[in-house]
């Protein structure tokens, strides 16, 4: 079965900080991947996505993504967050083929000024 | 253009109850999805439907029935609501142009938070 983990479900860091959010999944055929953001009290949000090509993807807000296919990982990385980037972030597979996207359990990061 | 609303945003019922969980999207989206969202679980499909007129179960769809009434509308029904049924609802559609669902980004509702006593 499809399934999606994410590591370290609470993150805390300060201003200026790098933040790295692991992603892996379990399919081994052509995956489309997708990171999501949830802010507090707001619905999801797509912050970045991959179907093919460059595997470093940009995103919203300096935020970028890369696939590493061998790996069977797609890692959310930002150089120097800021208190706004305080969020549920969320990590979204679908294997094709597949009649779902597989969500993970997401991450809690918080950002403290 | 206001994406995809859901109504109401919070519902307190009783064991036993039911009730209806409305969505709507005014962005001609082909797909419509259900999800549930509770703490430590990431979100879970419920049912989605790929076009107009067809649904089809996700992953936790026991308990839950839904009707895609058109296009644009997309219900969620709790015929006899449980305690484990307790959750923060979402909505979503995607616009899945080639009709292949899945391969495209989806846009969330506001969320209904349900309580069930």
């Amino acid at each position: 079965a499809q399934s999606v983990s994410q590591h370290n479900h609470h993150v805390i860091l300060s201003e200026a900080a790098s933040l790295e959010l692991g992603c892996n999944y379990s399919y081994g055929g052509t995956v489309n991947l997708f990171w999501y953001v949830q802010y507090p009290g707001q619905h999801l949000q797509l912050l970045l996505k991959y179907f093919s090509g460059d595997p470093l993807v940009k995103g919203i807000k300096g935020f970028e993504a890369e696939f590493i296919k061998s790996k069977f990982s797609f890692n959310l990385r930002k150089p120097s967050v800021q208190w706004s980037d305080t969020a549920e972030y969320f990590c979204a597979v679908n294997a094709k083929g597949n009649n779902r996207l597989a969500f993970g359990k997401g991450n809690q990061v918080v950002v403290i000024p | 253009n206001a994406g995809v609303t859901q109504t109401p945003k919070f519902q307190v019922l009783k064991t036993g109850q039911s009730m209806t969980l409305q969505c709507a999207q005014d962005m001609n989206h082909n797909s419509m999805y259900w999800y549930r969202q509770d703490p430590g679980m990431g979100l879970r499909l419920i049912y989605y439907s790929a076009s107009e007129g067809t649904t089809d179960k996700g992953e936790v769809p026991n308990g839950y029935n839904v009707s895609r009434l058109n296009k644009r509308e997309f219900s969620l029904r709790l015929e006899s609501a449980a305690p484990s049924q307790t959750s923060v609802y979402f909505c979503a559609s995607s616009e899945n142009p080639s009709g292949i669902v899945w391969a495209d980004e989806q846009f969330f509702g506001p969320g209904t938070r349900l309580t069930v006593l």
